[in-house]
């Protein structure tokens, strides 16, 4: 199992181009979680999914748009990049809800310049 | 609000036992929760607490008072590679909250 994986590892953008960060995992897993973390932060909640084809806003939601048309995979977009989203992105899933073990992904660093 | 409250840095030797502290202002919640994290790295999860009282998994303890609106996570045998930042988190409903991270320093 290769458990969370995400694509890109690193990326950086100019102001107001867009991009799309994708979060896979093969666990089999209902609930998936976009967070952001900026240096000496914990991570804030973005958006988050409770099973295939729902999503839900959480803490920072704004700027960002996501997706989750299959169970296994869950996409951030950015429409039009700030340097204010500057940081590095953690895809997470679990089993049942947010108390059960969240398993993340190797992150992505994204710069916006 | 609602806001969790850790120490920024603790410092411990190598052998000994430590104990990082977790304070918040969330009412409602369903648990409590911990993270370690190391440098570049993802975090990965610890434990949980449901309930009041004390979670032990292997070196790692956590305990949960509601009543006192504290938690903490308890770390023996302390080995170089504990070295890390620790988060705790709370969630409720559709709200989970992290903690900004306690940095463990550990001295040989």
């Amino acid at each position: 199992n290769a458990g969370v994986t995400q694509t890109p590892k690193f990326r950086v953008l100019k102001t107001g181009q867009s991009m799309t960060l994708l979060c896979a995992q093969d666990m089999n897993h209902e609930y998936m979680y976009w967070y952001r973390q900026d240096p000496g932060m914990g991570l804030r909640l973005i958006h988050y999914s409770v099973g295939e084809g729902t999503t839900a806003k959480g803490e920072v939601p704004d700027g960002y748009n996501v997706s989750r048309l299959k169970k296994q995979n869950f996409l951030l977009g950015l429409e039009s990049a700030a340097p204010s989203q500057t940081s590095v992105y953690f895809c997470a899933s679990s089993r049942r809800g947010p108390g059960d073990t969240q398993y993340f992904g190797p992150g992505t660093r994204l710069t916006v310049l | 609000g609602q806001s969790l409250e850790q120490p920024s840095e603790v410092t411990a030797v190598e052998g000994a036992i430590v104990q990082i502290n977790c304070t918040y202002q969330t009412s409602g919640f369903y648990g409590l929760s911990w993270y370690q994290q190391h440098d570049g790295g993802a975090p990965t999860f610890l434990s949980y607490n449901a309930l009041d009282g004390l979670e032990e998994t292997g070196r790692f303890s956590s305990f949960l008072s509601r009543s006192d609106s504290y938690g903490y996570l308890l770390l023996q045998e302390l080995q170089m590679k504990d070295s890390a930042s620790y988060f705790c988190a709370v969630w409720r409903d559709d709200k989970i909250i992290f903690g900004k991270g306690t940095r463990l320093h550990i001295l040989p």
